[in-house]
């Protein structure tokens, strides 16, 4: 089936670093990549989201970036805090499905 | 807008024995998706019914079963249940209109003894 691959599966850095995750895609047909943050104990939600007609989009301290050639997309969070601490989720949605299909989850660790 | 609620939040229940989840998403969602996650596993996908029909369905046994109501409200439910089906169950919400964000709720943690 469809899949996405995510990595790392731990990012460690220290406040004010740049962080950045990567996730690759099977399907050249998806259109829509959402990123999710899952603080500890808490509900997965949406950061920030790219469709495929652009190659970039900014939100503050995160962009994220999107290679459809490659079928790759990046999460990238700049001056990262220690609030920044979280898994956090890419997802693609094969075919244009309406079912996002998930990466396995990166924990990111700020180090004050 | 009230966000998507689960009950319950926590649950313990003994090898063999049945679970019902529920799940009551975003007014005006008519789609509702269920996962499940534990740890190194990320989210799997479950099901997801749109106006009371599964729409979807993951790769998960016939012991996992769920419905919708007509009021978009769903339920899931395990019958004998193993040790394995400990996890967070999470239910998320979506208008169902194409690729969109999906708002997730709380999560019922599941412990099977």
């Amino acid at each position: 089936g469809e899949n996405v691959e995510q990595h790392p599966s731990t990012l460690s850095v220290q406040e004010g670093d740049s962080a950045v995750i990567k996730c690759t895609y099977s399907d050249s047909a998806s259109n829509y990549f959402p990123w999710y943050k899952q603080e500890l104990g808490k509900r997965p939600q949406l950061i920030i989201d790219i469709r495929s007609n652009v190659g970039e989009k900014k939100d503050q301290r995160i962009a994220v970036t999107l290679n459809k050639t490659a079928k790759h997309f990046s999460l990238h969070i700049t001056e990262t805090q220690p609030e920044d601490s979280a898994v956090y989720f890419c997802a693609f949605h094969p075919g244009g499905s309406y079912i996002p299909t998930f990466g396995r989850g990166t924990s990111l660790i700020v180090h004050p | 807008k009230a966000g998507v609620t689960q009950t319950p939040r926590y649950l313990i229940k003994t090898r063999g024995q049945q679970v019902t989840l529920s799940c009551s998403p975003i007014s005006g969602h008519r789609s509702v998706s269920w996962y499940q996650q534990t740890p190194g596993q990320g989210l799997q996908f479950l099901f997801e019914y749109f106006s009371e029909t599964q729409r979807n369905k993951g790769n998960f046994p016939g012991r996992f079963s769920g419905r919708q109501f007509s009021n978009s409200r769903s339920e899931m439910n395990v019958s004998t249940l193993e040790l394995g089906d400990s996890a967070l169950y999470l239910c998320a919400s979506s208008t169902g209109q194409g690729p969109h964000e999906q708002y997730f709720g709380p999560g019922t943690r599941l412990t099977v003894t």
